[in-house]
């Protein structure tokens, strides 16, 4: 079974700073899909970014961009000119692949985030 | 406007009681899942769906049921065996390029 973990339960940035996220994940698969998801106090579910295994090109969303060491099995989320908005909880997820069904998304325990003015 | 909805956005349990959390999806997905939160787990399966007619049991799954008659609704039942049913109910529906989460339900055992 595959298992996802986040190593830092919380932490604070300045305001335009950036700031690291760590994810690291046990798989046995070759390929398989990863994302990051935020939950901001509204409690609604964003997704971040998502990256492919097989592309080594690592995603890059506006002022988001993973690290992805597929040999390390990480999958670090930077977020740069870090806003007030930021503040969330931020999950790691892994998914298999080819999708189907009946391999759901696998979370981390998340990593709570507050962006300081 | 495509969306999954989830109904009611709070609810209050009695001991004893089973109660009922909705969740519709018009985004023509097959698959459904049902996920529970609790502060300091993430998120944690509970049931999920691949079509209509089946589902399967996730990694928390004593004390709640589903059904799947249409493909739109995934209805969770928390059962009076759920010995600690308070937490906040996420349901989801997606595929490869990720899921989309309806705007939960918070349970409160009263």
């Amino acid at each position: 079974a595959q298992t996802v973990t986040q190593s830092q339960p919380e932490m604070s940035v300045q305001e335009a700073e950036t700031v690291t996220l760590s994810c690291t994940y046990d798989t046995s698969e070759n390929n398989y899909y990863l994302f990051w998801y935020k939950q901001p106090p509204s409690r609604q579910m964003i997704l971040v970014i998502r990256q492919e295994a097989y592309k080594q090109q690592n995603a890059t969303e506006n002022r988001f961009s993973v690290n992805f060491q597929k040999a390390a099995k990480s999958f670090s989320l930077k977020i740069s000119d870090s806003q007030l908005g930021d503040t969330a909880m931020y999950f790691c997820a892994f998914m298999k692949y080819p999708f189907s069904g009946n391999t759901p998304l696998v979370f981390g325990k998340g990593t709570r985030l507050s962006v300081i003015a | 406007d495509g969306g999954i909805t989830q109904s009611p956005k709070y609810l209050f349990r009695k001991e004893g009681q089973n109660v009922t959390l909705s969740c519709e999806q018009n985004l023509n997905h097959d698959a459904m899942y049902w996920y529970r939160q609790d502060p300091g787990q993430g998120l944690r399966l509970i049931y999920y769906s691949q079509i209509v007619n089946d589902f399967q049991k996730g990694d928390i799954a004593e004390g709640y049921s589903v059904s799947r008659e249409k493909k739109e609704s995934f209805p969770l039942t928390v059962t009076s065996a759920q010995k600690n049913p308070t937490a906040f109910y996420l349901c989801a529906t997606g595929g490869a390029y990720g899921y989309t989460f309806g705007s939960g339900t918070r349970l409160t055992v009263v």
